[in-house]
């Protein structure tokens, strides 16, 4: 059975940091991962997709890699925001779509 | 364009009642998925639907959740003699066509809280 695992649960970081957050998952037979953003009371909004056979994607401000041979992806943000406080969801993907999620890492970005 | 919508936004509920969530899906996705996110358990899949193929129901947790999709655009989730453990949100997401290639767009969620 598929088990996402996401370190940190939580992080707190001065504005300007970059930093790094971890996704880990226990069948590498996946067809793709993605990081998903949820702000509270609000549904998801995905940020990244990397397919299976990809090692990363860029958005702005925002890395993605995925090792799928180690089970392994990082979430990486440049320069913190005070925006980029939410919760970073990260959920692989069956062949029909069918997200499998983390638990997630509440991040608060301080002014 | 309009997005994934979900009706309504807050229920509550008494414990034993039955209630209905509505999710109206991205125009032109075939793919319809629900899920649902508690606080102990986190996100988890409910119930897929893509186009005119059979339901995949494999992460319903009891036969007391059903859910259907009329024309293969509206669905309704299907709560029966609801439980104080069913207290969640409940989301929906919509697809293109369900392929593993296709962004997943999320509704704002139905907050269920069965008292």
């Amino acid at each position: 059975k598929q088990e996402v695992t996401q370190i940190p649960a939580a992080l707190s970081v001065p504005e300007g940091e970059n930093l790094v957050l971890n996704c880990s998952f226990t069948d590498s037979a996946i067809y793709n991962l993605q990081w998903f953003r949820q702000d509270p009371g609000k549904g998801l909004t995905s940020l990244l997709l990397i397919q299976s056979s990809q090692r990363e994607q860029t958005s702005g401000r925002l890395n993605a890699s995925l090792d799928k041979s180690s089970g392994r992806s990082t979430l990486y943000i440049a320069a913190s925001q005070p925006g980029d406080s939410a919760t970073y969801l990260c959920a692989v993907s069956s062949n029909t779509g069918k997200l499998i999620f983390g638990q997630g890492t509440t991040l608060q970005v301080k002014p | 364009g309009a997005g994934v919508s979900q009706s309504p936004s807050n229920k509550v509920t008494e414990k034993g009642k039955d209630v209905e969530l509505r999710c109206d899906p991205i125009s032109g996705h075939t793919a319809l998925y629900w899920y649902r996110q508690s606080l102990g358990q986190g996100l988890e899949f409910l119930i897929y639907f893509q186009g005119n193929s059979a339901p995949d129901k494999s992460g319903l947790p009891s036969d007391r959740f059903s859910a259907e999709r009329t024309g293969g655009s509206v669905s309704t989730l299907t709560i029966q003699r609801t439980q104080q453990e069913d207290s969640a949100v409940y989301l929906c997401a919509s697809s293109q066509d369900g392929l593993s290639t296709d962004t997943q767009y999320f509704g704002p969620g139905t907050r269920l809280t069965v008292l």
